[in-house]
């Protein structure tokens, strides 16, 4: 497959644990927040949204919190599965601002997940 | 079924020979972008468009142009490129800015 980074932070799991992947970001304007999974060979795929105006969403087997005094981001997956295992990137958006809606990545974490 | 439609999905190509990396999308986004993404870089803008005739600059937009003729199409265009250009590229869409993208399934781009 296609590598998407070099010396990603790692996280490595057994099936059936919950998984916790942090983000922090650079931007105390940007008010929206969404992390995306990468899986080899495939462009990054939307799994969950929060704006600035919330500290938690859930979504189904996930949570995404927001720390906005620490400017941080964090991904909860519930009892992962081999099929979690990817790429999981966090970006961020000042949707008001003048940013025009560019969206900045972080950098990845590579999520493992062994059966 | 909605998607993001990108061609080729492998290039290897020369330096200086012109080329046009495709992007379409069904549904009626009005935001279209182009990112690439290397290694240890991680993904980075290149171009953007807000609508039809409005496209303008990311964070790396040397060596590339694009045009926003019709809404669903959004090509990237290197007019000469250079191995530097080497990369993994993707086209995104959004219904607005204020949005999350919907990612093409990549280019891979190899200039020797």
């Amino acid at each position: 497959g296609e590598s998407v980074g070099l010396h990603l932070p790692t996280l490595s799991v057994q099936e059936g644990d919950n998984s916790i992947i942090n983000c922090a970001y650079s931007n105390s304007a940007s008010d929206y927040f969404i992390w995306y999974k990468q899986e080899s060979g495939k462009g990054p795929q939307f799994i969950i949204d929060i704006r600035s105006n919330m500290d938690k969403r859930q979504g189904q087997r996930v949570t995404v919190l927001l720390n906005k005094t620490v400017k941080h981001l964090s991904l909860q997956i519930a009892a992962t599965q081999p099929g979690d295992s990817a790429v999981y990137f966090c970006a961020e958006n000042n949707a008001g601002g003048t940013s025009y809606g560019k969206l900045t990545f972080g950098q990845g974490t590579i999520l493992t997940v062994h059966p | 079924e909605a998607q993001v439609t990108q061609n080729p999905r492998y290039l290897i190509t020369v330096t200086g020979k012109k080329l046009t990396v495709t992007c379409s999308q069904n549904m009626n986004h009005e935001y279209m972008s182009w990112y690439r993404q290397d290694p240890g870089l991680g993904l980075r803008q290149i171009y953007y468009s807000m609508n039809v005739e409005v496209t303008d600059k990311g964070d790396v937009p040397e060596g590339y142009k694009v045009s926003r003729k019709e809404k669903r199409n959004f090509p990237l265009i290197l007019e000469s490129p250079s191995p530097n250009q080497t990369s993994l590229y993707f086209c995104a869409t959004a219904p607005t800015r204020a949005y999350g993208y919907t990612f093409g399934s990549g280019t891979r781009l190899t200039v020797v």
